[in-house]
């Protein structure tokens, strides 16, 4: 089981708007830590899609977003297109009695119709 | 651009021992948190590991905690993870990321494409 929590899978037509929520708690994101996502093709090791909370990594697509609150965060896809269905991940920190732990979400699977 | 290069994974015993590399070229790593992170078949990123720039922090997983020893060689660029006592659910693809910056809550910008081990009778 994952520490942060995502949903399986999200599914949206071309050019839809998509969202995928990341659920902690006040030991992880909540605790202020910045909310980091991946997206992994087929495979292929992960690659950073959003830093930070927010920030995107040069050469990463405008139509990906992010956003947090509290202790959620969420990744928003707009104009859904094919090369878009991957699975997504968030991940933060969390501490622990050796200092700050890396922690994942479970991955969500975006299909695109 | 930063490249990633792992190897050392393959099939071994329950109890057996692997020594994971990590190669990393287009940067030179003096100055970064390096991580592993794997993956079981069809399954989720699980974090193993972390190692702090100049070696003086190590993290572990609780599930490989007192088995896995991290380390690295920042004149050779290159990470390490030694596994002893292995167990069937230590079977997974591994990859090596770097955080390229020296916050220690960065994100793992980069990674390798990961090395498989499996662990079977």
């Amino acid at each position: 089981q994952s520490v942060l929590t995502q949903p399986p899978s999200v599914s949206g037509a071309p050019g839809q708007r998509v969202t995928i929520s990341c659920t902690g708690s006040s030991s992880n994101i909540g605790a202020g830590y910045g909310v980091h996502w991946y997206q992994q093709l087929p495979g292929t090791g992960p690659k950073l899609l959003i830093n930070g909370n927010t920030n995107r990594p040069s050469g990463v697509s405008a139509r990906f977003s992010g956003s947090k609150s509290g202790t959620s965060a969420s990744l928003a896809i707009t104009g859904l297109q094919a090369e878009d269905e991957a699975d997504y991940y968030c991940q933060s920190y969390e501490s622990s009695r050796s200092g700050p732990h890396v922690v994942f979400g479970g991955g969500t699977k975006v299909t695109v119709l | 651009e930063v490249q990633l290069v792992e190897s050392g994974g393959g099939l071994v015993q329950p109890g057996g021992s692997l020594r994971l590399s990590c190669a990393a070229s287009g940067i030179t790593l003096t100055t970064y948190w390096m991580h592993w992170v794997r993956q079981e078949t069809g399954k989720g990123l699980v974090w193993v590991s972390r190692i702090k720039s100049d070696e003086t922090m190590t993290m572990y997983a609780d599930s490989v905690k007192g088995r896995f020893t991290i380390s690295r060689d920042n004149v050779e660029n290159t990470l390490f993870l030694q596994m002893n006592s292995l167990r069937v659910e230590d079977t997974a693809i591994y990859y090596c990321a770097i955080t390229l910056s020296a916050s220690w809550y960065g994100p793992l910008d980069s990674w390798g494409q990961g090395t498989v081990v499996t662990v079977s009778s």
